[in-house]
């Protein structure tokens, strides 16, 4: 069964920092692409980064571009998210989402981990 | 950027109406076109992919249809189970969008 379940949230002072995981099981985890989406309270769903099976090949929304760190560790089967700078804006639940192998819609999402950031 | 416009945004309808959510992009995508249900303190779940091919597991009731530019999700008879917030999303190009969101509401 595959499983994505976030972890590293909690409340953070504007300007701070924090670092999200996504542990994957149940499936090969370094032959999937893999995203990070948001949702702020009461909002849509938004896109905020890909990187490639590999970690080759990674791609931002232009919100968090250069605030926000996308990576993975294949051996330990995680996804990361490094967030630099943080904003009030940034408060919202991240999930981790899996990219189908052959054509990228998402197939698997965890099911996320609150951000909140407030003073 | 590829802009969507997902209506209504808001839907009441009673058990058994068939219903439509019409979502429309700013450039064509072919058929690159997911469709994703989510209900109240849950994850998004994946529904239709290919802007017509059903997920496994997904009901019969559900389908989706269009190409390029515009696009449409149809519940044929709704059930209760079925009154969450509907999303399309595009999967063409960089980055990825989804639309606004349609809540399905009990009438």
């Amino acid at each position: 069964e595959v499983q994505l379940v976030e972890s590293g949230g909690g409340l953070v002072q504007p300007g701070g920092s924090l670092r999200l995981s996504c542990a994957a099981s149940g499936f090969t985890f370094s032959s999937y692409e893999m995203n990070w989406v948001r949702q702020a309270p009461g909002k849509g769903l938004e896109w905020v980064s890909y990187i490639s099976s590999s970690g080759s090949t990674i791609y931002y929304a232009d919100s968090v571009k250069g605030r926000f760190t996308i990576s993975r560790d294949n051996a330990k089967n995680s996804l990361y998210l490094q967030m630099n700078s943080l904003r009030a804006e940034d408060t919202a639940v991240y999930y981790c989402a899996r990219d189908q192998q052959l054509v990228p819609y998402f197939d698997y999402w965890g099911q996320g981990t609150l951000v909140t950031v407030s003073s | 950027v590829i802009w969507m416009t997902q209506s209504p945004s808001l839907l009441s309808a009673s058990t058994g109406d068939r219903v439509t959510i019409s979502c429309r992009m700013s450039q064509g995508i072919s058929s690159y076109l997911a469709w994703y249900q989510q209900k109240p303190g849950k994850a998004p779940e994946l529904l239709i992919y290919a802007a017509s091919t059903l997920q496994s597991g997904v009901p019969s009731r559900f389908s989706g249809s269009g190409s390029g530019t515009d696009f449409t999700l149809t519940i044929s008879c709704l059930q209760s189970e079925d009154f969450a917030t509907y999303y399309c999303q595009q999967y063409y190009s960089f980055p990825r969008t989804f639309g606004q969101g349609t809540k399905v509401e009990i009438k």
